[in-house]
């Protein structure tokens, strides 16, 4: 099974800080990278798929990078809606056999 | 606009089976695969099961098979999901998620609210 890994798990950040969470894939992935937000006591939220894509409606200071087994999710200006849990998980096994990392939770400092 | 509805869950004892509906409705539900993650509680995401657009392929997480079925019912709109031989370590916050694609294997765009299980005697 491919694991992922998510570092850090947690950061504290002020509004208006760049904000960088990495992604690392046990094995090679390709650009199947998908990165959520999941807010207490709400659902995930699609954020980016595969690997760079921005989802309709998503704010364009939040954008994804990678290939291969690095990946990293950018916020460039942190927002207050932005304080949350990310997640990334990977769409590459055949057959699906999705797997999300451990979770990046964004506080305020 | 998209909605995806949970229901079905609560509290059930060790052993017991409990079955989780998803109602659909604002998009074709017939073209989309269909997945359900769980989350305990105070935990992160895990995947448990994926199921095609016409129900032909199912794939399970190891941690739920041979326990857990997903099936659909296309005419219907709903999506399913029974849980069998419940264990103590089932208990989470189900979601049903729609994927982007028709095999269940890219991501996962739109998310219910979430139904609880508890599983304990």
């Amino acid at each position: 099974d491919i694991q992922m890994t998510q570092s850090p798990s947690s950061l504290s950040a002020s509004v208006g800080d760049r904000v960088t969470i990495t992604c690392r894939a046990s094995q090679s992935i390709s650009s199947y990278l998908n990165w959520y937000q999941q807010k207490p006591g709400k659902a995930p939220k699609l954020l980016i798929y595969a690997a760079s894509r921005l989802q309709s409606g998503v704010p364009s200071r939040v954008s994804g990078s990678g290939s291969g087994t690095d990946f990293t999710l950018t916020i460039s200006s942190l927002q207050p809606e932005d304080f949350a849990t990310y997640y990334c998980q990977q769409s590459d096994s055949t057959p699906p056999n999705l797997t999300f990392g451990g979770g990046t939770k964004v506080e305020i400092k | 606009q998209v909605q995806l509805v949970e229901s079905g869950g609560g509290v059930v004892q060790p052993g017991r089976s409990l079955r989780l509906s998803c109602a659909a409705s604002g998009f074709t539900f017939s073209n989309y695969g269909m997945h359900w993650v769980r989350q305990a509680p105070g935990k992160g995401l895990e995947w448990v099961a994926v199921i095609s657009y016409d129900g032909s392929n199912k794939y399970f997480a190891d941690s739920v098979k041979d326990r857990f079925t997903i099936s659909r019912d296309n005419s219907k709109n709903t999506l399913y999901l029974q849980m069998n031989s419940l264990r103590a370590e089932d208990t989470a916050v189900y979601y049903c998620a729609k994927d982007l694609g028709p095999s269940g294997s890219q991501a996962l765009d739109f998310w219910g609210q979430g139904t609880l299980v508890t599983v304990s005697s």
